[in-house]
């Protein structure tokens, strides 16, 4: 059973970059067949895809944080990685890591999302 | 930002039947598989129904979908205390050539 574990400082100052590692385990070596998404939700509020990556380097983004985004891959730790840039009080939200299945179908499964509170 | 419109809320007494609509447009619905999902208070969202009816290992048969030109809906049937979630649909957008999301739908049984 494939099981994804966000990491990273739950707390980041305004202006500056918020990092998050997710963690891939029990996939059987399939970790290069897939596409890898983060998506986050802010306190109260919906879900907000953020973009995805594949093993060969392949990423898009959503356009509306095109600019402040990059989100990396290490295949030989079954990991990627999120960095956003000049954070705000708006990007406190929870961040989950997902598995695309089928790209670009579900989203199965999901991190149990870890909240990162962006302070003044 | 949310590309996909769901009602804000939905609910039904035990035993009736609720309805959630997830309309878009041809670039996501109109040309794309819509994917269900469910998010549990205080837990991550779950993959919930694939297009074709068939549902994950744990979810039963009182939930179903549809998609037909640029709108998808999700049907809960037999509504049960269990089924209080909120439930988001999800969709490629080729315009976007990303993911978009429904802006999500409370479901509450009375």
């Amino acid at each position: 059973q494939v099981l994804l574990v966000e990491s990273g400082p739950r707390l980041v100052k305004s202006s500056e970059t918020l990092s998050l590692t997710c963690t891939v385990s029990g996939d059987g070596g399939s970790f290069r067949n897939y596409y890898w998404t983060w998506i986050r939700q802010p306190p109260g509020k919906g879900l907000e895809w953020i973009g995805f990556i594949f093993h060969n380097g392949r990423v898009n983004y959503n356009p509306s944080l095109k600019s402040r985004v990059i989100i990396s891959i290490d295949t030989s730790r079954n990991r990627f990685s999120l960095n956003l840039s000049s954070v705000t009080a708006a990007d406190t939200a929870v961040y989950y890591c997902a598995r695309v299945v089928a790209f670009p179908g579900r989203f199965d499964p999901w991190g149990q999302g870890t909240l990162v509170t962006v302070s003044a | 930002q949310s590309v996909l419109a769901q009602p804000p809320s939905a609910s039904g007494t035990p035993g009736q039947r609720v309805t959630i609509s997830c309309s878009g447009s041809s670039s996501n619905i109109g040309s794309n598989t819509v994917n269900w999902y469910r998010q549990l208070p205080g837990t991550a969202p779950t993959f919930l129904i694939y297009s074709d009816n068939q549902r994950p290992s744990g979810v039963p048969d009182r939930f179903s979908v549809s998609q037909s030109g640029t709108s998808a809906s999700l049907a809960i049937s037999g509504l049960q205390s269990e089924d209080e979630a909120d439930y988001y649909c999800a969709a490629w957008d080729d315009s976007l050539q990303g993911h978009v999301f429904g802006t999500g739908t409370k479901v509450t049984v009375l």
